[in-house]
């Protein structure tokens, strides 16, 4: 299983743009990345996957270079409700199990 | 809307009763897993399975069962409850390779006294 590292937790303003970088080294060639999103309380929610270069939806994007072994997830203009722990994840290949990490916790602030 | 409805949000049990927490998704899901999530461990995948009648231990089995008889429902059971299984367990589904994402119930916050 591909082992995720990102930054445990990540401070930002009211209508910033927050970037959570994770690195996924031992990334396997059938292997995609997914990010999930947790509000206390609550089960994680799917935001974005990807395999390779860049993809956007309503939530967030996802950059992927070349070498696929980090990725970042960015949230344009944060707010207050955007405050949650984030996990990056590896799926594919040999499993299809979500394996989480300790996730990065962003802190949005006024 | 799709769904994962998970039980009861919250429980209290005693230790050394059975417990059972009911999932059910309405998605046609095949795969469903079971996760615990403790402050500071962060979510442990505890079984999951792939189909009707079929299982496979997660990362922390011990001490749990599982019953999938139904396409849409996956029970976790605690044979004999203790008070170091206290913790919020949520339920997921998701397709065959999970590309399009696990879909969460909103937990069940289980304490055992």
């Amino acid at each position: 299983l591909a082992k995720t590292t990102q930054p445990i937790s990540m401070d930002s303003y009211e209508g910033q743009e927050v970037n959570i970088t994770c690195s996924h080294n031992n990334i396997a060639t059938n292997d995609y990345i997914t990010w999930y999103q947790q509000f206390p309380s609550q089960g994680p929610r799917f935001i974005i996957q990807g395999y390779k270069t860049k993809v956007t939806n309503e939530v967030a994007s996802l950059f992927i270079p070349a070498d696929r072994k980090s990725s970042t997830l960015s949230l344009p203009r944060v707010s207050l409700s955007d405050t949650a722990v984030y996990y990056c994840l590896v799926l594919g290949g040999n499993t299809d199990k979500l394996i989480f990490g300790t996730g990065t916790r962003l802190q949005v602030f006024p | 809307d799709v769904k994962v409805t998970q039980s009861s949000r919250y429980l209290v049990k005693r230790t050394g009763e059975k417990v059972f927490l009911e999932c059910v998704q309405d998605m046609d899901h095949e795969n469903m897993f079971w996760y615990r999530q403790d402050p500071g461990l962060g979510l442990r995948l505890i079984y999951f399975s792939y189909d009707v009648k079929m299982k496979e231990k997660g990362d922390i089995p011990e001490g749990y069962s599982v019953s999938r008889e139904k396409k849409e429902r996956f029970s976790l059971i605690l044979e004999s409850a203790s008070t170091n299984q206290t913790s919020m367990y949520l339920c997921a589904s998701s397709l065959p390779d999970g590309y399009y994402g696990y879909t969460f119930g909103s937990g069940t916050r289980l304490t055992v006294v």
